[in-house]
């Protein structure tokens, strides 16, 4: 079976400081990949999603940027954090074949200070 | 611009009754639409889809309907129970791309 981690669990962070989430998928293989944000009291916002290796695009202009750098691995990065990027963090997969069902790993909250 | 609205933020309904969460969306081009279930602090869970060639589809307590002239889906629990208790967001796709609304928050009192 198919299973997605995500790591950290929860971050505090200062402003002005890196972001790194890694994000990772088991038991499948060339997986569409997404990174979503929750802000508080609000619904999914995509940030990202790549069809694959080296390929990423970007639906929200901001400070965040992501990679692909292996074939079930998606990372969230940011040079420096602002007070705007707290929120919930989600990555989710889905398959190139049937791309009808998203699945998402478990979320990473973060906390800008 | 949202795609897909939700416009009741939140919902309470009585154990044992029926739950209806409602969803609208702009794109006729949507032809894949989903029912996610979250609790807080967790990754949404799939619950439930239904492509736009059908109406109606069910599993179990839970059933969602589409009206594709209305531009507008539901689900429906029944009978509610308190483990329900969560947010449900609904989902389209559309080519690789999810599109979610904000989100109901259902509340079953016991």
């Amino acid at each position: 079976s198919q299973t997605i981690h995500q790591w950290p669990a929860t971050l505090v962070q200062p402003v002005g400081s890196p972001l790194s989430l890694e994000c990772t998928v088991e038991g499948t293989s060339n997986p569409n990949l997404y990174w979503y944000r929750q802000a508080a009291g609000r619904g999914l916002q995509l940030l990202f999603y790549s069809v694959g290796i080296g390929q990423i695009s970007s639906e929200v202009p901001q400070n965040l940027s992501a990679s692909r750098p292996q074939d079930r691995q998606f990372i969230l990065s940011s040079k420096k954090l602002l007070l705007s990027d707290s929120g919930f963090y989600l990555c989710a997969w889905s398959r190139r074949t049937d791309t009808d069902t998203q699945y998402f790993g478990p979320g990473t909250r973060l906390t800008v200070l | 611009d949202q795609q897909v609205k939700q416009n009741s933020p939140s919902l309470s309904v009585q154990e044992g009754r029926i739950s209806i969460l409602n969803c609208d969306y702009t794109n006729s081009m949507f032809d894949y639409f989903l029912w996610y279930k979250k609790y807080p602090a967790e990754g949404p869970t799939f619950l439930i889809s239904i492509s736009s060639i059908k109406d109606k589809n069910e599993d179990g307590r839970f059933t969602v309907f589409l009206n594709k002239s209305a531009k507008h889906l539901s689900l429906h629990i029944v009978p509610s129970q308190p483990g329900d208790s969560a947010v449900y967001f609904c989902a389209a796709n559309n080519f690789n791309k999810f599109y979610f609304g904000s989100g109901t928050k259902l509340n079953v009192k016991p």
